[in-house]
């Protein structure tokens, strides 16, 4: 089975900081990556897909990238609806998820 | 609009069964894979497995290898996940999603919570 790992498991941050959530995986998964936020109560939310691409809808100041291993998602100004939980995905093979980094205010 | 609407929230004592319901519409059932997730109280997403609704194929998580079952009924767009042997670390709300291959989801049912309780 193929882990992924992600981290760091919390981040606090104010409004306007940039963050980076990196999320590694066991094996090599190319670009077969997503990444998706979760706020209380609520099902998960596709944010970005084959690690660097924006799902539609969604505001650009998400972004994704790396292939292989290796992936980070990065907020570039946080907003105040970003605080939230967000999880890695691969879905090289069958699928497996991050253990989720939650994004809290400073 | 595509839709997953899930059954509603079952209390099951250690050792029962559950059975949760997961009807699509607004999209092509069998042109899709149906996935099964759970999420325990504060935990993290767990992929349980898949059921490709056209062919009935389905591949299960090695946690659940034996206890779980997921089956789908074409004549009513609808995709079922079972699970046997409840144990309280069973509580967990319960998501259905869609995708196909070499896509992520893109939506999921709404969840169901299940409570496994003495």
């Amino acid at each position: 089975d193929i882990q992924m790992t992600q981290s760091p498991s919390t981040l606090s941050a104010s409004v306007g900081d940039r963050v980076t959530i990196t999320c590694r995986a066991s094996q090599s998964i190319s670009s077969w990556l997503a990444w998706y936020q979760q706020k209380p109560g609520k099902a998960p939310k596709l944010l970005i897909y084959k690690a660097s691409s924006l799902e539609g809808g969604v505001p650009s100041r998400f972004s994704g990238s790396g292939s292989g291993t290796e992936f980070t998602l990065t907020i570039s100004s946080l907003q105040p609806d970003d605080f939230a939980t967000y999880y890695c995905q691969q879905y090289n093979r069958y699928r497996t998820f991050g253990g989720g980094t939650k994004v809290e205010i400073k | 609009q595509v839709q997953l609407v899930q059954s509603g929230a079952e209390v099951k004592k250690p050792g029962a069964s559950v059975k949760v319901s997961c009807k699509a519409s607004g999209y092509t059932f069998t042109g899709y894979y149906i996935h099964w997730v759970r999420q325990a109280p504060g935990q993290g997403l767990e992929w349980m497995g898949r059921i490709n609704p056209n062919s009935g194929d389905t591949n299960y998580a090695q946690n659940f290898q034996g206890r779980v079952t997921m089956t789908g009924d074409t004549s009513i767009n609808t995709a079922y996940l079972e699970l046997n042997r409840l144990r309280s670390d069973d509580t967990a709300v319960y998501y259905c999603a869609r995708d196909r291959t070499w896509f992520p989801f893109d939506y999921w049912g709404q969840g169901t919570l299940v409570t496994v309780s003495s």
